[in-house]
């Protein structure tokens, strides 16, 4: 399996709303991130995890909360959200933090109204 | 902070060889540059990496210079199916911070 896993593909919420992105892999990667991308825009990093453990927050608002339940799995919860946090997320993995070969999910276009 | 700068667009045709390049000016010691490529609503997938010289693979050939302050990622005989934006990302991957810094793109179209 060479793939980074995403659901829901696409998700609309209204602004009182909780929901939660899944991503999953199984390539054995210990690094796993989450991206927030605005059309025409790079994407811009949020969280990374390493060894389960969270270990970078890019200044992410708390309506933005990342679970890692094990080494597979990555969650990020949501809570509150702004129209103008509507973006695609993308989720994706890597051997080791650092490690720039990403494997990259195919993203949740997420809708916020 | 190293930053980097692209072409925002390209435009060229079916067949032939595509460069592009991105600057670096501030790239540090560590640093090492990567190429993704994206298509629309689809995440980003990477093509080639490189510290130095010449890096290549079945589907790409990355050129650094000495200085390491730009590189071009070249495409032989592109198809329409190359047409996509191609990131350049500068980072350290060593730095216990993880600065990982992403150009703006280049909007590759291939014409038939």
């Amino acid at each position: 399996d060479t793939e980074v896993t995403q659901t829901p593909k696409h998700l609309v919420m209204g602004m009182t709303n909780k929901k939660s992105l899944k991503c999953e892999q199984h390539m054995g990667h210990r690094a796993m991130y989450w991206y927030k991308q605005k059309a025409k825009k790079p994407p811009e990093l949020m969280f990374v995890y390493s060894y389960e453990k969270l270990s970078i927050n890019e200044s992410v608002p708390s309506r933005f909360s990342p679970e890692c339940p094990n080494s597979s799995l990555l969650n990020l919860h949501l809570h509150a959200l702004q129209p103008e946090d509507s973006a695609l997320y993308l989720c994706a993995s890597s051997h080791a933090r650092g490690n720039y070969g990403y494997t990259f999910g195919s993203g949740t276009r997420l809708t916020v109204v | 902070l190293a930053k980097t700068t692209q072409p925002i667009s390209m435009d060229s045709y079916e067949g032939q060889e595509v460069n592009i390049t991105c600057s670096h000016n501030n790239i540090a010691t560590n640093d090492y540059i990567t190429w993704y490529q994206q298509f629309p609503s689809q995440g980003p997938r990477f093509i080639i990496q490189g510290y130095k010289t010449k890096v290549t693979n079945e589907v790409a050939s990355l050129f650094i210079p000495a200085d390491r302050k730009s590189s071009t990622l070249s495409l032989p005989r592109v198809s329409l199916s190359d047409t996509a934006v191609y990131y350049c990302l500068v980072g350290d991957s060593m730095d216990s911070n993880y600065q990982l810094i992403w150009g703006a793109g280049t909007k590759l179209i291939i014409k038939p």
